[in-house]
């Protein structure tokens, strides 16, 4: 059984602040991780996926990987009020394609 | 553009009055999901297609049905709604790991 823990938060950081997400994982078998971000009464809209031992940039966002750790988090730069969501670790590692998804942590960008 | 699509986008519905709702995709995915997301929980895998192969979740409830006519579409069916069905319903595809979501169907129970 999959397991992947997030700090629910709320986490709260200034406007242009660097936001770090973290996501930790039981299973040594998961392969893909996938970071969504989701809007208070909206659906996940996938940001970052990562497969990968280190580091992955997109824009303002970063996921960074260890797998030896069993750790994915994700780093927002320059962060925006339009940043504030909750954000959603989820991986993948067998041939189903299911996720399994954290409980998701919630960001709050203040201006 | 391609994308994944539902309706309605709210459904109303009373107890015990079955409903169904549906998705339809133009990202020729030939995997399709279904979730059921609470407030502030995690979306539940309820079911999902692998083509035509259903794989129902263990604990998903016999309350819960779906069906996926061709490629395209799928639907969920809800038999005989209780109040603790009331939900986000996420309509999600994929062709390998990274699943793409539509914009959700929000049920309300009365």
């Amino acid at each position: 059984q999959k397991e992947v823990e997030q700090n629910s938060g709320p986490l709260s950081v200034p406007e242009g602040a660097i936001a770090s997400l973290n996501c930790t994982y039981s299973d040594r078998v998961s392969q893909s991780f996938f970071w969504y971000r989701q809007y208070s009464g909206k659906s996940p809209e996938l940001i970052m996926s990562i497969y990968s031992n280190g580091d992955k940039e997109d824009g303002r966002f970063t996921a960074q990987l260890n797998k030896a750790s069993q750790y994915v988090s994700l780093l927002i730069r320059d962060s925006q009020p339009s940043d504030s969501a909750t954000y959603l670790c989820a991986l993948s590692g067998g041939s189903n394609y299911k996720l399994t998804f954290g409980k998701g942590t919630l960001l709050t960008v203040n201006p | 553009d391609a994308m994944v699509i539902q309706n309605p986008r709210y459904q109303v519905t009373q107890f015990g009055k079955p409903v169904t709702l549906s998705c339809s995709q133009t990202l020729n995915h030939n995997v399709m999901y279904w979730y059921q997301q609470k407030s502030s929980q995690a979306p539940k895998l309820l079911f999902h297609y692998y083509d035509k192969d259903f794989n129902n979740e263990a604990d998903t409830p016999d309350n819960f049905q779906s069906r996926r006519p061709n490629t395209s579409f799928c639907f969920l069916d809800i038999r005989s709604p209780g109040l603790g069905d009331a939900a986000m319903y996420l309509c999600a595809t994929s062709t390998q790991e990274t699943q793409y979501f539509g914009p959700g169907t929000r049920l309300l129970v009365l």
